[in-house]
């Protein structure tokens, strides 16, 4: 399996601030006949579904502020909220679906400082 | 906009058989660009994917080795849904489960979630 390891754990931004969150796996996730990275961030809000952020480890999904980006490429992967707001307190979840079974980081709370 | 609405017991013996269904509006289970999920959520394991559904003119089943001789995954084509059964249940498997589907990935849509609670 394909582990997947989030850092940090947690993390208290202020608000405006930039936030970071990094996820790394334990083989690479990057295709090579196609030059893609099978690697996907979620978001998950109290007592909700996660909801998709980024695919193809930097594509924006449809409706996601632009505030979200992701970067990196093989094994090492970087979220980035570039201001951080009120709204974007949850736990964020890296996900490779590059090979089954499709695993997850352990996710990284995410909270105001 | 594709929905998935969870049914299915919240409570379950040890040993029996856990059984959850996701109906889907918006979309077929007999796309041949979706894939149906089930994953589940626990603080011990956190989010594990157990295996999908998809038909790419004909059907595919792909399980997580974890549970792979415990579960199956069947699509309804006449309800229009997709099913879960995890056999053979411990107190390990108490989790909230999840539905999920997308163009095969990533996961774009979830159902509500169920939490299952393995108990006698």
């Amino acid at each position: 399996d394909i582990v997947m390891t989030q850092s940090p754990d947690s993390l208290a931004v202020s608000l405006g601030e930039r936030a970071t969150i990094n996820c790394k796996s334990s083989q690479s996730v990057l295709y090579s006949s196609n030059n893609k990275n099978y690697l996907a961030w979620y978001q998950q809000k109290a007592g909700q579904p996660p909801k998709v952020l980024i695919y193809w480890a930097s594509t924006r999904e449809s409706g996601v502020p632009d505030r979200f980006s992701g970067s990196g490429s093989g094994t090492d992967f970087t979220l980035t909220i570039s201001s951080l707001q009120a709204e974007d307190v949850a736990v964020y979840y890296c996900q490779q679906y590059y090979s089954s079974p499709y695993t997850f980081g352990q996710g990284t709370k995410l909270e105001i400082k | 906009q594709v929905q998935l609405q969870q049914s299915g017991p919240g409570l379950v013996k040890p040993s029996q058989t856990l059984s959850l269904t996701c109906a889907i509006s918006g979309d077929s289970v007999s796309s041949n660009s979706a894939a149906w999920n089930w994953i589940r959520q626990s603080p011990s394991r956190g989010l594990e994917w157990l295996g999908r559904t998809y038909y790419r003119s004909k059907w595919y089943n792909d399980y997580a080795i974890s549970v792979k001789s415990r579960i199956t995954i069947n699509p309804d084509t006449s309800k229009n849904q997709f099913s879960l059964q995890l056999n053979s249940v411990t107190p390990e498997d108490t989790a909230v489960y999840y539905c999920g589907s997308g163009s095969t990935w990533p996961i774009d849509y979830w159902g509500q979630g169920t939490l299952v609670t393995v108990s006698s």
